[in-house]
């Protein structure tokens, strides 16, 4: 199994509805989640972190994190066809060791 | 306010060369790290440097060197670069400080495109 998993996609959305992204990841001393967005030819970009179960809101992104089922999950409200791009999911497992492991990314599509 | 900051941004190398890519982040940050990005296989961690002077392998390791030469640089080495070798690499830095794992989130250079002929 590997450490962080997504699905590939491609996730088709229509513009103006909810995307919803996940990840599961197997190591249960991970602390810290991230998401990234990256477009093509372009280098991993932050859009969120959280470290606590529950739900952390910034703008139109929610990301959702439950420790005990290890899933992690970023829902993007009033889609825009500038957020179609890869979405990669990121675990820091901190007590263990220092890596940050990504999952494959998952490719959003937009669909104006 | 640089970042994270890669060179060269581009490289071809032949089979059995050698190359060392440079990073250098401005931001005083402790932890460091490479990744390879291939298609299809998202990124994959080479390997990292939790502060000055330590470094541990990551995923895939084998073929590369690196070195932690002070808190702001981390170079990769490929001392015989093999087509296998062709990607996308990327370096990233992390504050790596508070607690519950706050503030260990990775920032990325622009990355070096290498392919290995």
């Amino acid at each position: 199994q590997k450490e962080v998993e997504q699905n590939s996609g491609p996730l088709s959305v229509p513009e103006g509805a909810i995307a919803s992204l996940n990840c599961t990841y197997s190591d249960r001393v991970s602390q810290s989640f991230f998401w990234y967005r990256q477009y093509s030819g372009k280098s991993p970009e932050l859009i969120m972190s959280i470290y606590s179960n529950g739900d952390k809101e910034d703008g139109r992104f929610t990301a959702q994190l439950n420790k005990a089922s290890q899933y992690v999950s970023l829902l993007i409200r009033d889609s825009q066809p500038s957020d179609s791009a890869t979405y990669l999911c990121a675990v820091n497992r901190m007590n263990r060791d220092d890596k940050i492991i990504f999952g494959k990314g998952t490719r959003l599509h937009i669909l104006p | 306010n640089a970042g994270v900051t890669q060179t060269p941004k581009f490289q071809v190398l032949k089979t059995g060369q050698s190359m060392t890519l440079q990073c250098a982040q401005d931001m005083n940050h402790n932890s460091m790290y490479w990744y390879r990005q291939d298609p299809g296989m998202g990124l994959r961690l080479i390997y990292y440097s939790a502060s000055e002077g330590t470094t541990d392998k990551g995923e895939v390791p084998n073929g590369y060197n690196v070195s932690r030469l002070n808190k702001r640089e981390f170079s990769l080495r490929l001392e015989s670069a093999a087509p296998s070798q062709t990607s996308v690499y990327f370096c990233a830095s992390s504050p790596r400080t508070g607690g519950a794992g706050r503030n260990t989130e990775a920032f990325f250079g622009q990355g070096t495109r290498l392919t290995v002929v």
